[in-house]
């Protein structure tokens, strides 16, 4: 069975910084695009960002461009989302996906609850 | 970007009634569109990818079309576990981009 484990979401201040993490079991994370989207309470959902397989592409929303950053270990068969200067605005659920391609999200995880607030 | 716009915003329909739904993409995306069913504090439910091909497992009266600008998603017989919220995405251009949703409600 295919999961995904998002961890890492929390409160945290405005311009702080987080790193979420996602652990994926029952696949092998190395063979496929990953991505991290999030939706904010009571809002639709946001793509945030996405990596290829051996991580030499990566896209962004320029919503958080050059504040977030995309990794994955595929050795560890994790994806990773470190979040710098954060906003009241990146507040969100945030979800890990493995997609078929780049784009349509096959897999999701639970998602983890980002906070940014004083 | 590629603005998605969805409507209705909310549709309200009874067990057993066809409904559709639409998505237009603000320029064409030939038919990297993507439909995901999700329920309330769920991660979203991929149900068709490339405008109209069933994922794996999804029941057949669901049903997508489209191509360019304009798409649909259609259920052909409501059943209870399909009231939901129906989001299109858009994967032929980066920053892709999904629609604000359709919730679907009991009438």
């Amino acid at each position: 069975e295919v999961q995904l484990v998002e961890s890492g979401g929390g409160l945290v201040q405005p311009g702080g910084s987080l790193r979420l993490s996602c652990a994926a079991s029952g696949i092998t994370l190395s063979r496929y695009w990953m991505t991290w989207a999030r939706q904010a309470p009571g809002k639709g959902l946001e793509w945030v960002a996405n990596i290829k397989q051996d991580g030499s592409e990566k896209n962004y929303v320029d919503s958080v461009k050059g504040r977030f950053t995309i990794s994955r270990d595929n050795a560890k068969n994790s994806l990773y989302l470190q979040m710098n200067t954060l906003r009241a605005e990146d507040t969100a659920v945030y979800y890990c996906a493995r997609g078929a391609g780049s784009g349509d999200l096959v897999y999701w995880g639970q998602g983890t609850l980002v906070t940014v607030s004083s | 970007d590629i603005q998605m716009t969805q409507s209705p915003s909310t549709l309200s329909a009874s067990v057993g009634d066809r409904v559709t739904i639409t998505c237009r993409a603000s320029q064409s995306i030939s038919d990297w569109l993507a439909w995901y069913q999700q329920k309330p504090g769920k991660a979203p439910k991929l149900l068709i990818y490339k405008a109209s091909t069933l994922e794996s497992g999804v029941p057949s009266r669901f049903s997508g079309s489209g191509s360019g600008t304009e798409f649909t998603l259609t259920i052909g017989s409501l059943q209870p576990d399909d009231f939901a919220t129906y989001h299109c995405q858009q994967y032929d251009t980066y920053p892709y981009t999904f629609g604000q949703g359709t919730k679907l409600e009991i009438k």
